[in-house]
């Protein structure tokens, strides 16, 4: 069964520190791994996409990994913002099947003053 | 939310009624979505169309009926047969359709409570 799995599933931190977001993921063939941040109340928006031959993505202040091998990837933020609290979703896609596209559950990030 | 507009952006219903969310893009792209989120859990694909007058069901289109007369919109009726309506539905679109590269871009949203 395709599957892609987010830790933690919230998470607080202090403004200006770092924090790694999780995701694992059974989706097979693989295609390409994104992840969009969400703000309370709006839609989601794209931070990164990476593709099987890609380990790594920066989007300013944002770093994915992945890791196609262990089907791990991670998201990175340095010197974290209030701006940065958002839920934040990996969002897997496979290359046959119809191109089945599976969204994970989301961590929930605070940043605090 | 780059060009897709989606309205109201809550919408209150009695039990029993029908109501629809609609959706418009001024992104001239092909397919558009609507899905479905609920507190802790993925986002789940209701319908999509990859041109107009035509769709297909996602994963869970018992209860929704939508309609995709112009390119531009794509109104999503959640009829009295949805068990468990209240729920944030966004609706997305991308360039074609076609392929795993091709990119999603999502509406704002609409709440919907049913009293």
């Amino acid at each position: 069964k395709n599957q892609v799995e987010q830790s933690p599933q919230s998470l607080i931190i202090l403004e200006g520190k770092n924090c790694t977001l999780q995701c694992n993921y059974t989706v097979s063939p693989f295609s390409n791994l994104r992840w969009y941040k969400q703000d309370t109340g709006r839609g989601p928006v794209s931070l990164t996409i990476m593709t099987f031959s890609e380990n790594t993505k920066s989007n300013g202040r944002y770093t994915a990994t992945l890791d196609a091998d262990t089907k791990q990837s991670s998201l990175h933020i340095t010197a974290s913002q209030l701006s940065d609290s958002a839920s934040y979703i990996c969002v897997v896609s496979g290359s046959t099947g119809g191109f089945k596209t599976i969204f994970g559950a989301g961590t929930r990030l605070f940043v605090k003053a | 939310d780059g060009g897709i507009t989606q309205s109201p952006k809550y919408l209150f219903r009695k039990e029993g009624q029908n109501v629809t969310l609609s959706c418009e893009q001024n992104l001239n792209h092909d397919a558009m979505y609507w899905y479905r989120q609920d507190p802790g859990q993925g986002l789940r694909l209701i319908y999509y169309s990859q041109i107009v007058n035509d769709f297909q069901k996602g994963d869970i289109a018992e209860g929704y009926s939508v309609s995709r007369e112009k390119k531009e919109s794509f109104p999503l009726t959640v009829t009295s047969a949805q068990k468990n309506p209240t729920a944030f539905y966004l609706c997305a679109s991308s360039p074609t359709g076609r392929g795993p590269l091709d990119t999603q871009y999502f509406g704002p949203g609409t709440r919907l409570t049913v009293l």
